[in-house]
């Protein structure tokens, strides 16, 4: 157990809809990461937030957003869903900015129909 | 981009030592390298990290060479729950940046 949660764990929607996912970091980690993993495809990084402050933006779509919250958890909104956005969606936390290591969460099975 | 270069595929008997190498020959001074591994649809785990001398914890080691263009990663004693896909990736702890992933090692322990 990495002590990062990511809720749901499974999520099927139709497309055109807006989900949340919601990772809640380890306890007094301060920087958040999103990743994206689609079928049989690498690790994407989409986006970094540190202390609520967005640090870095990787190759995230325009249809998708985050936001790390006072308490530290941060969500991923995906909307106007579209088949190729089913991937899994990781969430990992680290305490710092600097040569930390970060933690993963067991992720978000998203399925988009 | 990833700037780590691994096999795309190596195979282990189980009870060896499984030792994966990964070439990083523009790593800066400053860059960290570190190991993650990915079994099945998990999420990535953290195995080590170092900067230039080698490095030992429970899971793993890290030997780095002494020009650190390159590293490899020993898992001393390899079970069948050791296969996995593995990365290297190489970091600067600075502002703003996150892991890159590449493609990684896809590692077989076999029995």
């Amino acid at each position: 157990d990495s002590g990062v949660t990511q809720t749901p764990k499974h999520l099927i929607t139709a497309t055109g809809q807006r989900v949340t996912l919601r990772c809640s970091p380890r306890s007094g980690d301060l920087s958040v990461y999103w990743y994206q993993q689609s079928l049989d495809q690498g690790l994407q990084f989409l986006i970094q937030y540190y202390n609520g402050e967005e640090r870095a933006k990787g190759n995230i779509l325009e249809r998708f957003s985050a936001q790390q919250f006072p308490d530290l958890h941060s969500e991923l909104n995906l909307s106007s869903l579209e088949l190729g956005d089913s991937a899994l969606y990781f969430c990992a936390s680290s305490l710092l900015q600097g040569n930390t290591e970060a933690f993963f969460g067991q992720g978000t099975r998203l399925t988009v129909v | 981009d990833a700037k780590t270069t691994q096999p795309p595929s190596m195979d282990c008997a189980e009870g060896r030592a499984a030792n994966l190498p990964c070439n990083h020959s523009t790593i800066s001074g400053n860059e960290y390298v570190y190991w993650y591994r990915q079994i099945h649809s998990q999420g990535p785990q953290y195995i080590i990290h170092g900067l230039k001398n080698n490095e030992t914890n429970e899971m793993a080691s890290l030997i780095i060479t002494e020009d650190r263009k390159s590293s490899t990663l020993i898992l001393p004693h390899a079970t069948l729950r050791d296969t996995a896909v593995y990365y290297c990736i190489v970091r600067v702890g600075n502002y703003g940046q996150n892991f890159v992933f590449g493609p990684g090692t896809r590692l077989s322990v076999l029995p």
